[in-house]
């Protein structure tokens, strides 16, 4: 079975960093894409960065909201995406959703069940 | 404010047909066939039922059509059923710099 799970989520003070954790299963990691996306409570989605697949350069791209503060990983050995979040604020308190992108195309075909994460002192 | 726009919420009844819309400008929606489509129930995660603006993945029922006209693109569901009742997002690629997939702000669909 095709699954993402996330972990690592909680309740963080402002300012403060936190690693969330991405682990694939039932599909071959580094051939994808992977992004992440969250959702604010009571709000709608917005998308937060993705990395690309190596054979793509392994780069990565940010939303401007998150741009300098947030880091996006992978490590294909162990099929896991890491989403690093530093100087957090009260703003970035959301579900966070690992994602997979499918090739040749800007999408997203499989979620996690998501990882709370609470900014707040 | 969403970079998509979308109506807060629609309904129907059952059998009935909706159409949902996605309004957005020449550098997403009109510039781009990477629209795509998705579902949310209340606390779960999202999942993903169109994507380049037409196309359907395995296993996502064929009542579920997409299409796009400019810069506004659609989603219609066709003969409603109870389970269909859920939030809609609409995404779409851009060429912002400052974005690279903006999503529309949601739409609640409610089946009466």
């Amino acid at each position: 079975e095709v699954q993402l799970v996330e972990s690592g989520g909680g309740l963080v003070q402002p300012g403060r960093s936190l690693r969330l954790s991405c682990t694939a299963s039932g599909f071959t990691f580094g051939d994808y894409a992977m992004s992440w996306v969250r959702q604010a409570p009571g709000k709608g989605l917005e998308w937060v960065g993705f990395i690309r697949s190596k054979a793509y350069g392994g780069t990565t791209e940010y939303a401007a909201s998150v741009k300098g503060r947030f880091t996006i990983s992978r490590d294909d050995s162990k099929s896991i995406a890491y989403l690093q979040m530093n100087s957090l604020k009260t703003e970035d308190t959301a579900v966070y959703y690992c994602t997979r992108v499918p090739a040749a195309t800007i999408a997203f075909d499989i979620w996690g069940q998501g990882t709370m994460v609470t900014v707040s002192s | 404010q969403s970079a998509l726009t979308q109506p807060a919420s629609v309904s129907g009844s059952p059998g009935q047909s909706i159409t949902i819309s996605c309004t957005g400008t020449s550098s997403d929606v009109g510039g781009y066939n990477y629209v795509s489509w998705y579902q949310q129930h209340p606390g779960k995660a999202p999942k993903l039922m169109i994507y380049d603006v037409s196309n359907r993945p395995s296993g996502v029922s064929n009542r579920f059509s997409g299409s796009k006209s400019g810069n506004t693109a659609s989603l219609t569901i066709s003969g409603l059923q109870a389970e269909d009742e859920a939030d809609y997002y609409c995404s779409s690629y851009t060429s912002s710099s400052t974005l690279h997939v903006v999503f529309g702000g949601g739409t609640k669909l409610t089946v009466l």
